[in-house]
Parts: structure tokens; sequence; C-alpha cells
């Protein structure tokens, strides 16, 4: 089955620039989303079409696709940015995978 | 404004049924595909199932596929989603979800003796 990998966590210090990266085979074929998830929370979509920004979510948030992966970029990371960041696409049956998640920590 | 408010779950014993409901408004229902997303206590989110606008066409998870079913009311801008023969392992916060891009809070189903 499709899978998407995301690194488990990621620490960045206020200020500075938060990158998550998700691979999967199917990414160079459809688009990746992200979402945010702060605990206790339901999910937040901050980025759609790789790089596309819902209304609402600040610009810091940016994202790329180069292929087989994405990535979200998270410039001048605020505290409260900490959260899950999750990616999901589609894949070739048109069902949808999430990736496994990554936690963000600022320090 | 965007809501979409889920309803239905509790706990229910292995091997029993559940029908969660979502009830959508403030966008034309119509208008967009419908899923349902889960998150296992602890764990990270996994897409269920999706239905598109006029009900033709339905995707399932492989962990759900034959036990649960997606089904919509466009007339009363609602989804649905049928969940039979329930495992521990379906115990999750479900969310209704409009393409992702606009959730609902979440509705808990406990699977448990």
């Amino acid at each position: 089955s499709y899978e998407l990998t995301q690194p488990p966590s990621v620490s960045v210090f206020p200020g500075q620039t938060a990158t998550i990266s998700c691979s999967g085979n199917e990414l160079s074929r459809q688009y990746g989303l992200w979402c945010q998830q702060k605990p206790g929370q339901a999910p937040v979509l901050v980025l759609y079409k790789d790089s596309e920004r819902p209304s609402g979510i600040p610009e810091r948030f940016s994202g790329s696709n180069s292929g087989t992966t994405v990535t979200l970029t998270i410039s001048g990371v605020q505290p409260e940015d900490e959260a899950d960041y999750y990616c999901l696409s589609a894949d070739s049956t048109s069902t949808w995978v999430f990736g496994g998640g990554t936690k963000l920590t600022v320090l | 404004e965007v809501q979409l408010v889920e309803s239905g779950g509790g706990l229910v014993q292995p091997g029993g049924s559940l029908r969660l409901s979502c009830v959508a408004s403030g966008f034309k229902f119509t208008t967009y595909w419908m899923t349902w997303v889960r998150q296992a206590p602890g764990k990270g989110l996994e897409w269920v199932a999706n239905i598109k606008q006029d009900g033709s066409d339905k995707y399932y998870a492989d962990s759900v596929k034959g036990r649960f079913f997606i089904s919509r009311d466009n007339a009363g801008n609602s989804v649905y989603l049928q969940m039979n023969s329930l495992r521990a392992e379906d115990t999750a916060v479900y969310y209704c979800t409009r393409e992702f891009y606009y959730w609902g809070q979440g509705i808990l189903v406990t699977v448990s003796s």
C-alpha cells in the first residue's frame, strides 16, 4: 500500500526556519497537502496544492514539491507553531493517505 | 460560517455497529466531496472514506473496506458513516471534513467489551 514518510520530530528555536519533508512516489503525480494539529484540537489545513495557503494561514507557512518529496517550510517560527504536522496526498486509486506526522517542537 | 457537526459516537461492543452523522452548514453541500478521517488515541491521522458530490463514487481505506459504508443526503446536508463489525482497533476520534479544508470537532468511538 502507498505510504508517505515524514520525520517523527523536528526542533527549532523561535525565529528560525523549520522544514518538514514528506516523501512518496505518487507525489510526482499528485498534489501534497499539509495539516497542523495542536493537542486536543481538530486538524487545520495549512497548505494545499503543494504550496497554496488557505485564507487565514500566515505567510510564514510555505511549501514546495521536488518530485517525490513535498516540503513544508515555516519561516520565523513562532511558539504557537508548536504542533503535529501531517502531509497527505491522493494515490493512484483515488484514495488518500496521511503521513505518519511530525512533531514540531519550538525550543 | 462553515460548520461541520458530528454525532452518533459512543461505546460499542466488539462486533457491534454504529452510525456516525455529520451535518454541514454554511456552504453549498452539493459542490464538495466529503470525507471521514479518524485518529486512534495517541496516534496519527488516518483517512477512512470519501464520497463524491452526488454519491456516485465512494472510496475506502483497506482497513475498513467491507465493514464501513459512507453515504450522504444532499437534501439534508448530511454525510454518514455506517460502521459494522467494529473492532477494538476502530477506537478513535472520527472527523468529518470538507476536502480537508474544513473539519468538524470530532466524535469519539470506543469499541470495548
